[in-house]
């Protein structure tokens, strides 16, 4: 079965500063995706980037981008000029590309907070 | 921009008792899911749902469980009887197409209490 470790459950950044926010992941699968989703206090969860994990480019959505490292099995996200909005859980979650598995795994979330 | 929405926000039964959760799926969904998240553990899957049946289910998802569209719009899931243990917030999701990196749209949850 495949995890999704997020050993930081809090951090915190200064705005306008850069933060990473660290995954790991085991499986034994060689085609699978992996995901950030944010979720801000009280709201639902939304999808900040993807990676499949075919594709050894990293993955960028304007200030967020992630370090995929297949073989070490990492999948950080890093946030630039961090914003007050950024603060929330985050979550970092797997799904197999293999035999039609609709399912997410997911880490624990991390808090950020991010400091004015 | 469409969202998937949940009711209750709160809902507090008593053991043994049934309760009903209400998810609206995004209206050109075709896929539906629930996942709960237990306080301080990990967000977990339950269940997914396509064509009028189960495409998957968790060993979570036991006996006391199902999930129903009763109509064109609503995605319920149903604990029979309640336990202690099923005290969560319950995440409702649906996505437009099964394959690739089809987004899954969360709704804002059911924090379920058993008391």
């Amino acid at each position: 079965a495949q995890t999704v470790t997020q050993s930081q459950p809090e951090m915190s950044v200064q705005e306008a500063e850069t933060v990473t926010l660290s995954c790991t992941y085991d499986t034994s699968e060689s085609d699978y995706y992996l995901f950030w989703y944010k979720q801000p206090p009280s709201r639902q969860m939304i999808l900040v980037i993807r990676q499949e994990a075919y594709k050894q480019q990293n993955a960028t959505e304007n200030r967020f981008s992630v370090n995929f490292q297949k073989a070490a099995k990492s999948f950080s996200l890093k946030i630039s000029d961090s914003q007050l909005g950024d603060a929330a859980m985050y979550f970092c979650a797997y799904r197999s590309a293999q035999g039609g598995s609709e399912k997410l795994v997911f880490g624990k979330g991390m808090k950020l907070t991010v400091n004015p | 921009e469409p969202e998937v929405t949940q009711t209750p926000s709160h809902q507090v039964t008593q053991m043994g008792q049934e309760v009903i959760l209400r998810c609206v799926p995004i209206s050109n969904h075709l896929y539906f899911y629930w996942y709960r998240q237990i306080l301080g553990q990990k967000v977990e899957f339950l269940v997914s749902f396509y064509n009028n049946e189960i495409s998957e289910k968790s060993e979570i998802f036991d006996d006391q469980f199902s999930v129903e569209r009763p109509d064109g719009s609503n995605f319920t899931l149903k604990i029979r009887s309640t336990k202690l243990e099923d005290s969560a917030m319950y995440f409702c999701a649906s996505s437009e197409r099964l394959a690739g990196v089809d987004e899954q749209y969360f709704g804002p949850g059911t924090r379920l209490t058993v008391t």
